[in-house]
């Protein structure tokens, strides 16, 4: 089944403590790409990436990190957590040039305390 | 910013259509129409997309303008699971695709017993 899985769901850190979400893809895209929802502003993109080992900064990227250094795997990086990266968390992957569709993981949401 | 319009949110009979509109005025011609939704807090799920022509799947159809300007998303049989956000996104595709989604604030179509 063709599918992004996003870990963990759900977490809750302390103000500082780096940690990473995971993100990984079976259908071999070379797009993928990290958003944050928050009420009122939408979904954002944070970062995004057209193939392994190429990366670039999307609408919000400040206070994040990401790395490809496989085609499936995109992991984000909260090197410093802070209360203002409180969000829900999507990431998503698709073909470049073509029309298919986007695929979306079933997100991830964190609270900075 | 999105460059979609989108009514903030809509009403419908449970087993009635519903007929969520989207206006796109300064798309271009290799720019397609894509269409997702949000149930709750999920992540966005594919519905349906067309560069020109109507298209139908078994989710939904959708009717584009001949002039391109303006589409609108066809739920035949609408559902109290059809309750949802619903996105209308405009997409590079082919040369010059960045992969990116911009999505607006969406339609909250709340489907009524």
């Amino acid at each position: 089944e063709a599918q992004v899985t996003q870990n963990p769901r759900y977490l809750i850190t302390v103000t500082g403590k780096k940690l990473t979400v995971t993100c990984s893809q079976n259908m071999n895209h070379e797009y993928m790409s990290w958003y944050r929802q928050d009420p009122g502003l939408g979904l954002r993109q944070i970062y995004y990436s057209m193939n392994v080992e190429v990366t670039d900064k999307g609408d919000v990227p400040e206070g994040y990190k990401v790395s490809r250094k496989e085609k499936r795997n995109f992991p984000l990086i909260l090197e410093s957590p802070s209360p203002n990266q409180t969000s829900l968390y999507f990431c998503a992957s698709n073909l470049l040039n073509s029309n298919t569709e986007a695929f979306f993981g079933q997100g991830t949401r964190l609270t900075v305390v | 910013d999105a460059k979609t319009t989108q009514p903030t949110s809509m009403d419908c009979a449970e087993g009635r259509a519903a007929n969520l509109p989207c206006n796109h005025s300064t798309i271009s011609g290799n720019e397609y129409v894509y269409w997702y939704r949000q149930i709750h807090s999920q992540g966005p799920q594919y519905i349906i997309h067309g560069l020109k022509n109507n298209e139908t799947n078994e989710m939904a159809s959708l009717i584009i303008t001949e002039d391109r300007k303006s589409s609108t998303l066809i739920l035949p049989h609408a559902t109290l699971r059809d309750t949802a956000v619903y996105y209308c996104i405009v997409r590079v595709v082919g040369s010059g695709n960045t992969g990116k989604l911009i999505f607006g604030q969406g339609t909250t179509l709340q489907v009524k017993p």
